[in-house]
């Protein structure tokens, strides 16, 4: 079974540019999140999705964070504008509705702002 | 407010020998326990839960205990093998909210 794939693996971009992040679940799950990871710190929830609904974004920063999963599968994570402190690691996982309680986890991608 | 603390930063134990890492949490309506482990350049993986109905459990080399008057949980390693260095979490969360809260990771080295 594939695990959670997200790409780019790695992104630096200058300060006040656009970045955007994409995810891909297990298969059949129906649950995404997105997590925000600092260096040195575990990994904190920005959004949850249960197919294609937005069920917890009370974390994510909407002023310049916004996410997407069309048709319940994929999803990307965008921020714009970037900012110095948004420089972390940008983590995406998934749980099927029989396994609801153990989420699994992709590579991540790390972003760098300069 | 941390609400799941892991107070040590690192560990360092010898290869065979037992690891032990410690987990502290603050909320005493969580429910759900889990460890994940970490390698460089990769996601978490999980690792091991626990639901609070339990004080033990156990999956091969890995077993977790929670001490719910203390607020504490711990993970057992025996034997410890290199290739189980890595940062572990735990995390914490209220069945069926799917939030976890995670704390800030003890980076495991385990000497051969």
């Amino acid at each position: 079974e594939a695990g959670v794939v997200q790409s780019p693996r790695y992104k630096i971009i200058e300060k006040k540019q656009p970045v955007a992040f994409w995810c891909n679940p297990i298969s059949g799950h129906n649950t995404l999140y997105w997590y925000l990871q600092n260096l040195g710190q575990g990994p904190e929830l920005l959004i949850r999705y249960e197919n294609e609904e937005a069920v917890d974004d009370s974390q994510l920063p909407k002023d310049r964070f916004s996410a997407e999963r069309l048709k319940g599968v994929d999803s990307t994570l965008k921020i714009q504008p970037a900012e110095l402190g948004d420089s972390a690691v940008y983590l995406c996982a998934s749980s099927s509705a029989t396994s609801a309680d153990t989420q699994y986890f992709g590579p991540g991608t790390r972003l760098t702002v300069l | 407010d941390q609400q799941v603390k892991q107070n040590s930063p690192s560990l360092s134990v010898q290869e065979g020998r037992i690891s032990i890492l410690n987990c502290d949490y603050t909320n005493s309506m969580f429910d759900y326990f889990l460890w994940y482990k970490k390698y460089p350049a990769e996601g978490p993986t999980f690792l091991i839960s626990i639901s609070s109905i339990k004080d033990k459990n156990e999956d091969g080399r890995f077993t977790v205990f929670l001490n719910k008057s203390a607020k504490h949980l711990s993970l057992h390693i025996v034997p410890s093998q290199p290739g189980d260095s890595a940062v572990y979490f735990c995390a914490a969360s209220f069945s069926g909210t799917y939030k976890y809260i995670f704390g800030t990771g003890t980076r495991l080295k385990v000497l051969a």
